[in-house]
């Protein structure tokens, strides 16, 4: 699976939009993004996928550039309880393992 | 739904005690993990099972042992504990890979301290 690279912390303001970068130039064609967070030591959350499409659910929007080789997950308006490690990960279509590395820490402040 | 749970949540073993960590989940998943994750790391697989009867090693098994008896249960086994296994345990569950959607759940971890 590509390797991805994440800045290790960010700060946003509550009910402002937090955008989370993430860098996998070595992606392949059948690989897909994943992300995922953890809260406070809790066990990890799926939050969204994408292929090569931008999707959208009711936690956030993942936008993919176009040559594939970064995204930034959206959370459009942050509240307190965002405050988490970001996880961004590549997996193979047929792959049924996920690689952690080691997130970004979000920060939500009032 | 009870999802995935884990037994115990804490625990404190001396170096060279053995223990076994239970990890349920009811959601008819075939696949199911087992990960450890230390202080300011992100989470490293241990073993994984694609289905009842069946293991295969992750990236740090060395020092664990794993079985699946029954689909619903994973177990995770340390023979003789170690300082370097103190960290937080995760299990996860998942239906097996296929095309698009696919999503592992994971339980609440156990807290394991070997002193």
């Amino acid at each position: 699976d590509a390797k991805t690279t994440q800045p290790p912390s960010m700060d946003c303001a509550e009910g402002r939009a937090a955008n989370l970068p993430c860098n996998h130039s070595t992606i392949s064609g059948n690989e897909y993004v994943y992300w995922y967070r953890q809260i406070h030591s809790q066990g990890p959350q799926y939050i969204i996928h994408g292929l090569k499409n931008n999707e959208t659910n009711e936690m956030a929007s993942l936008i993919i550039t176009e040559d594939r080789k970064s995204s930034t997950l959206i959370l459009p308006h942050a509240t307190l309880r965002d405050t988490a490690v970001y996880y961004c990960i590549v997996r193979d279509l047929s792959g049924s393992k996920l690689t952690f590395g080691t997130g970004t820490r979000l920060q939500v402040t009032l | 739904n009870a999802g995935v749970t884990q037994t115990p949540k804490f625990r404190v073993l001396k170096t060279g005690q053995s223990m076994t960590l239970l990890c349920a989940q009811d959601m008819n998943h075939e696949y199911m993990y087992w990960y450890r994750q230390d202080p300011g790391m992100g989470l490293r697989l241990i073993h994984y099972s694609v289905g009842e009867g069946t293991t295969a090693k992750g990236e740090v098994p060395d020092g664990y042992n794993v079985s699946r008896l029954k689909k619903q249960n994973f177990l995770l086994g340390l023979e003789s504990a170690a300082p370097s296994q103190t960290s937080v345990y995760f299990c996860a569950s998942s239906y097996p890979p296929g095309l698009g959607f696919y999503e592992q759940y994971f339980g609440p971890g156990t807290r394991l301290t070997v002193t």
